[in-house]
């Protein structure tokens, strides 16, 4: 059974558009984390949840928009997508604060032509 | 200000022994954890240090000193598909991770 599942794998798309990256986990946790690795393999918080409510928001330019239904999802909209956004989006999840254990989703490669 | 510092890159044989380092400065610590990302794929949790001294798992250990911001990770009988990045990543306080930029390891035959 897939821990940590993202949607969709690959996502590949034109400059100026809208699009969403899913995450879903079955562990029961109660925080989840969206982070971005670009080319250079560097792995940068963006946001975290904590049963459904904010609590990490970094400088992330506001087309990025977060949403958190329940605390097994959190979904990343993304909207005016621009060529520097290409990069591996990872969704992770931890019991509790942001600094247990994470698990990882598999990860979402973005690329903006 | 922040900063974790891993090597960037190291080669290895397989069959050997290899030690990754990482050194920290940060604000606080709560602990530091070693994650395992192979390439095209998501981290994977590899060990947890809060105390000083070795933690042994398998092939893989990891040491800690608090005093000296230093942690390093041992890597015992080399294979290769433990060719990976290393990220060395740092509790500092209830709500932040700090994460290295990872050391990639290449074991060659």
């Amino acid at each position: 059974d897939t821990a940590v599942s993202q949607t969709p794998k690959y996502l590949v798309t034109q400059m100026g558009n809208d699009k969403s990256i899913k995450c879903e986990q079955n562990l029961g946790h109660d925080t989840m984390y969206w982070y971005k690795q670009d080319s250079k393999k560097f792995l940068k918080i963006m946001f975290s949840y904590n049963n459904k409510e904010l609590i990490i928001n970094e400088t992330v330019p506001n087309r990025f928009s977060p949403k958190s239904p329940d605390k097994a999802h959190l979904n990343l909209h993304i909207n005016s997508l621009e060529l520097g956004d290409s990069a591996v989006y990872f969704c992770a999840s931890s019991q509790g604060n942001p600094a247990d254990t994470q698990y990882f989703g598999p990860g979402t490669r973005l690329t903006v032509l | 200000g922040q900063n974790i510092d891993q090597p960037t890159e190291m080669t290895a044989t397989e069959g050997a022994i290899v030690q990754i380092n990482c050194t920290y400065q940060t604000s606080g610590f709560n602990g530091l954890f070693w994650y395992q990302q192979h390439a095209g794929e998501a981290p994977t949790f590899l060990s947890y240090n809060v105390l000083d001294g070795l933690e042994e798992k398998g092939r893989f250990s990891s040491f800690l000193s608090r005093s000296k911001g230093y942690s390093y990770l041992l890597l015992k009988e080399l294979q290769m598909k433990d060719s990976a990045s290393y990220l060395c990543a740092v509790r500092d306080g209830d709500y932040q991770l700090i994460w290295g930029a990872g050391t990639k390891l290449i074991i060659k035959p």
